[in-house]
């Protein structure tokens, strides 16, 4: 069965660089969120979409913006990276009248 | 903020104990969520337990919710050496769910 897909798997940026991380939810899931997770922490809620409208807003910095595409992907675009935002970034996508989420493997962003 | 705790923080046991898990939580929730994450890997959901259920199995899994005491126990019955990983709660209200602190299991073969 298709998961959700995340792009790219590994990604090395230079401070002040922008990055964008993509996420394809699972087929008929209309809800994204966007997760960070940094080294030994617990995951932490982002932004999430439904039906392509930001839902929901965690602590997302201002330097990063997301948004949901017409064919419900995601993508999530960070400005003036910094060394503290190297972490796991992962995707989860839900259906409304589903069961738990299903999260992606993750883009793992390096800022040297 | 309705995050999860869990506790303890780490844990080491033998293959072929059970293993337990607690998560506390501090608001009202719609679900509660365990996941599991292998380290540095994705995370992978491994049973959701909605407010007003008490008690849920899947396979060697057993998840308890109390309400009353905003906690939850996840049990891993004859624990094997591929359990080893980290253990989350996730509560869950609205569109949006918070992750708590984690459980490290160490299962030795």
């Amino acid at each position: 069965a298709a998961g959700v897909i995340q792009s790219p798997r590994h990604l090395i940026k230079e401070k002040r660089e922008t990055a964008t991380l993509k996420c394809y939810p699972i087929p008929r899931h209309d809800t994204v969120y966007w997760y960070q997770q940094g080294p030994g922490q617990d995951p932490q809620f982002l932004i999430s979409f439904y039906e392509k409208m930001q839902s929901d807003k965690g602590s997302i910095p201002d330097r990063f913006s997301a948004q949901q595409f017409s064919d419900y992907h995601s993508e999530l675009n960070m400005s003036s990276l910094e060394l503290g935002d190297s972490a796991l970034y992962f995707c989860a996508s839900s259906a409304t009248n589903g069961y738990g989420y299903t999260f992606g493997s993750g883009t793992r962003l390096t800022v040297v | 903020s309705q995050q999860g705790e869990e506790d303890p923080q780490a844990l080491s046991i033998q293959e072929g104990e059970n293993a337990t898990m607690n998560c506390s939580y501090k608001t009202s929730i719609n679900n509660l969520q365990w996941y599991r994450q292998n380290s540095g890997r994705g995370l992978v959901h491994l049973i959701l337990i909605r407010s007003n259920e008490r008690e849920k199995h899947s396979g060697r899994l057993r998840v308890t919710l109390d309400t009353s005491k905003k906690s939850s126990s996840l049990l891993i019955t004859a624990s094997r050496a591929a359990d080893t990983a980290s253990y989350f709660c996730a509560t869950g209200k609205g569109n949006q769910f918070y992750f708590g602190t984690g459980t490290s299991l160490t299962v030795i073969p």
